[in-house]
């Protein structure tokens, strides 16, 4: 599976756009890019993914680059709420390949 | 929406005894399921794939004798950690596939081992 990079933390404001970025410069033609959160103590939450076109959904709004070499997911208007860790993960839809965590960008939404 | 259901969610033993946790597709039928294993303050960390009715699959490094995994219908697994330590103390969490295609899971809440 080709490995994401994403910063380790990240502050946002309540209300604001949030804005995630996560490079996967080794991604392959066939490999999604897959969006997860853990809030703190609680087992992890799907968000969106997609493989070239952007992806909207009621949770967040996922923008890939045209080379595919990186994507930004956006909270349109976070809340205190959103405060979580944010997993980028990218790989193919295939059953057999396994869901892999990095370290994630922990992110802050402050009031 | 599909739910993944753990429990306990918290449990605390005495080193040496076992502990069974049970993961529970709710309103969906999973042939796979998954086991992540995450330490304080780290990223989840696969353990295993539970498959219906055959023998799980495990990670390099995982112990197969200590983390028993059994899926014996399509809507349970079980994860037993035998003979558990204090080193064996983490955050347990199941996940399974949610329908084919995309490969998209859902997880459980999790369990909290604590090994006195």
């Amino acid at each position: 599976d080709a490995k994401t990079t994403q910063p380790p933390s990240m502050d946002c404001a309540e209300g604001r756009a949030a804005n995630l970025p996560c490079n996967h410069s080794t991604i392959s033609g066939n490999e999604y890019v897959y969006w997860y959160r853990q809030i703190h103590s609680q087992g992890p939450q799907y968000i969106i993914h997609g493989l070239k076109n952007n992806e909207t959904n009621e949770m967040a709004s996922l923008i890939i680059t045209e080379d595919r070499k990186s994507s930004t997911l956006i909270l349109p208007h976070a809340t205190l709420r959103d405060t979580a860790v944010y997993y980028c993960i990218v790989k193919t839809s295939y059953n057999t390949d396994k869901l892999i965590f990095g370290t994630g960008t922990r992110l802050q939404v402050f009031p | 929406g599909a739910v993944v259901s753990q429990h306990p969610s918290r449990v605390i033993c005495k080193s040496g005894t076992s502990v069974k946790i049970e993961c529970r597709s709710l309103d969906f039928q999973a042939t796979t399921m998954f086991w992540y294993r995450q330490f304080p303050k780290q990223s989840l960390m696969l353990m295993a794939t539970s498959n219906e009715g055959s023998k799980a699959t495990y990670e390099q490094g995982v112990e197969k004798d200590k983390f028993l995994i059994n899926h014996a219908s399509l809507t349970l697994s079980t994860l037993t950690v035998t003979s558990a330590h204090p080193e064996d103390s983490s955050f347990y969490i199941c996940s399974a596939r949610i329908g084919a295609g995309a490969n998209v899971l859902t997880f459980g809440a999790g369990s909290r081992l604590t090994v006195l």
